[in-house]
């Protein structure tokens, strides 16, 4: 079965500061989502990613995915403490049938 | 648009009881999952329905679980009967389906067994 794997597990950095974080799937990704949680809270989608290769950015969040990796990356630019939260990268195991599976998380933390 | 919600929020009951959740996707969402997420790891799936009909229960534990999507809107998940290592956070999502439909989640329901 696919497993995803996120890197780091926690980081903590100070307000401005860019960061990156990094999924990393033991199969073949059909597709790669990222949301984020906060703590007692749903997961809130952020963007998914379909094509090798694909970039997408949302406010001053980019996400890119590189197939033959089997990696995406998370990338937050001048953080604030309001992107502080954990970070999920989700992806399709099965192949385009619409049920995810999920990687352990990333917690950041912002300090201002 | 209503997000995707569920009740209650808390739950604490004592082992060996019963205990429901309850979902309500959003509207137009044919496709319904309950995710079961411990404390510092990634949500699980532990079931999937298409409409009323349940495609993906292979993770749900049937011994003591049970779940329930009769008119293909709302869904119950239940537990009877609860034991200890059930404490978690149940979350249900919905999604139009298909490949490349994002989950919509709710706030989940956070259950502790005592």
């Amino acid at each position: 079965s696919q497993e995803l794997e996120q890197s780091p597990q926690s980081l903590i950095v100070q307000e401005g500061k860019n960061l990156t974080i990094n999924c990393t799937s033991s199969k073949t990704l059909y597709g790669l989502y990222w949301y984020k949680q906060k703590y007692g809270e749903g997961l809130i989608f952020l963007m998914m990613l379909q094509k090798g290769g694909e970039e997408k950015s949302h406010e001053k969040i980019t996400a890119k995915l590189d197939e033959k990796k089997q990696q995406s990356s998370l990338h937050i630019t001048a953080s604030q403490p309001s992107h502080a939260g954990i970070y999920l990268c989700g992806a399709d195991g099965s192949g385009n049938t619409g049920k995810l599976i999920f990687g352990q998380g990333t917690t950041l933390q912002v300090k201002p | 648009e209503a997000g995707v919600v569920q009740s209650p929020r808390y739950k604490i009951i004592e082992k060996k009881q019963p205990v429901a959740f309850w979902c309500n996707p959003i509207s137009g969402h044919n496709t319904l999952y309950w995710y079961l997420q411990n404390l510092g790891q990634g949500p699980e799936l532990l079931i999937r329905y298409e409409n009323e009909e349940a495609v993906d229960d292979s993770q749900l534990p049937k011994d003591r679980f049970s779940a329930e999507r009769l008119k293909g809107v709302d869904s119950t998940l239940k537990i009877q009967p609860a034991e200890l290592g059930d404490s978690a956070v149940y979350l249900c999502a919905s999604s139009l389906g298909g490949a490349n439909s994002p989950l919509h989640f709710g706030n989940g329901t956070r259950l502790t067994v005592t």
